[in-house]
């Protein structure tokens, strides 16, 4: 069964914690990405990663990091210096390259992360 | 930075009813997608519209591109109760190495049975 895994699918976070999203895809897919959707709005790209080893600041990178040591796996760390964590978070990936419809988007279904 | 704008930014209709949102944007695009996402779950890739396409159908869906106004929309024909969702453009730039993906503010639709 193909696809992409969030866990967990609530997350709560008190004052000063770091805590850890965890996404893992088996599509054999290159890219990664996660996004944090507020409520009523679209989406904004927080990391991204084209492939092993290497990852890229998106529009919103402050106060998160992320490691790629593993094709399948991208976890996000929400770090205690970004101060308004409270949203949904989704992960996604997509094959590399842009020819073809490569660049088109699998979703998981999402991490709610909220202050305690 | 928001590269595509829905509008409406909700619509209400009554089932059986053709749905229409449009999306704008502001940069020459490689694509253009549309993604469905139901309330409190991850995105659905749709269809995908190349630069050089100017109208595509998958199903009840037909989406149409005018890259000289910088806009897409994509029709629902004979709207059901399932299709109560938010749906996003999303736009790929056209330029060399590797782009990023930018999603717009999405579109809330309400399918009334």
């Amino acid at each position: 069964d193909g696809g992409i895994t969030q866990s967990p699918k609530y997350l709560f976070r008190k004052e000063g914690q770091n805590v850890t999203l965890s996404c893992e895809q088996n599509l054999n897919h290159d890219a990664m990405y996660w996004y944090r959707q507020d409520p009523g709005q679209g989406l904004r790209l927080i990391y991204y990663s084209q492939i092993v080893n290497d990852f890229q600041k998106g529009d919103i990178a402050e106060g998160y990091s992320v490691s790629r040591e593993k094709k399948e796996s991208f976890p996000l760390t929400v770090t205690s210096a970004q101060k308004n964590p409270t949203a949904f978070y989704l992960c996604a990936s997509s094959a590399a390259g842009t020819g073809g419809g490569r660049n088109i988007q699998y979703f998981g279904a999402g991490t709610r992360l909220s202050v305690l | 930075s928001q590269q595509g704008e829905e509008d409406p930014q909700a619509l209400s209709i009554q089932e059986g009813e053709n749905a229409t949102m449009n999306c704008s944007y502001k940069t020459s695009i490689n694509n253009l997608q549309w993604y469905r996402q139901n309330s409190g779950r991850g995105l659905v890739h749709l269809i995908l519209i190349r630069s050089n396409e100017r109208e595509k159908h998958s199903g009840r869906l037909r989406v149409t591109l005018d890259t000289s106004k910088k806009s897409s929309s994509l029709l629902i024909t004979a709207s059901r109760a399932a299709d109560t969702a938010s749906y996003f453009c999303a736009t790929l730039p056209y330029s060399g190495g590797y782009q990023k993906v930018t999603f717009g503010t999405g579109t809330k639709l309400q399918v009334i049975p």
